[in-house]
């Protein structure tokens, strides 16, 4: 069966520190993947996606860049966080039967 | 472009008594839509989908939803509330092709009163 992964669970970074943050999928190939991040008050914003190594779509200008090194792979970076960044993001991935399964999310508090 | 409207950011209900979550969306051609529920710090989990089989969709947890193509509603019940069914729910849609990106509602936070 298919599991998503995502690492670290909770993260605590100062100002302008980097950032990344770790998405994988088992037990299936070639995935469309997706990060979201969920912010108070502000519901759940799609960031990236990505239907292939290599291939990055971004939704939203933003602080925020990512990538898909390898096949079940995606990763979230920043190079300088800003405190608009805390938020809680969250990867899915999308099957055979065109629905998102989503991992269980990492805590990210900017201070 | 497609929008997704959830009424009503909180419902609160006693233990028991009918759950009637209400969703309402925008979309230009036949959408995919689905129903998501999240615990407190938790990923989101799926509690049904429609993908145009038919219009009464049954999902996890004894909650279903219904597609109403006139309405442009895909409301979320759930005859009998129970205590774990507390959390917040999210209603999406998608497309049928290409990336098929969620575009999701603001969230209903379900209270269940004892």
């Amino acid at each position: 069966s298919q599991t998503i992964h995502q690492w670290p669970a909770t993260l605590v970074q100062p100002v302008g520190s980097p950032l990344s943050l770790e998405c994988t999928v088992e037990g299936t190939s070639n995935p469309n993947l997706y990060w979201y991040r969920q912010a108070a008050g502000r519901g759940l914003q799609l960031l990236f996606y990505s239907v292939g190594i290599g291939q990055i779509s971004s939704e939203v200008p933003q602080n925020l860049s990512a990538s898909r090194p390898q096949d079940r792979q995606f990763i979230l970076s920043s190079k300088k966080l800003l405190l608009s960044d805390s938020g809680f993001y969250l990867c899915a991935w999308l099957t055979g039967t065109d629905t998102q399964y989503f991992g269980p999310g990492t805590r990210l508090t900017v201070l | 472009a497609q929008s997704v409207t959830q009424l009503g950011s909180h419902v609160s209900v006693s233990e028991g008594a009918l759950v009637l979550l209400r969703c309402n969306y925008s979309s230009s051609v036949p959408p995919y839509l689905f129903w998501y529920v999240q615990y407190p710090n938790q990923g989101l989990q799926l509690l049904l989908k429609y993908t145009s089989a038919a219009t009464l969709v049954k999902g996890i947890n004894g909650f279903e939803a219904e597609f109403k193509k006139s309405e442009t509603s895909f409301h979320l019940t759930k005859p009998s509330a129970h205590m774990s069914d507390a959390a917040e729910y999210f209603c999406a849609v998608s497309g049928l092709r290409g990336a098929q990106k969620l575009v999701f509602g603001q969230g209903t936070r379900l209270t269940i009163n004892p």
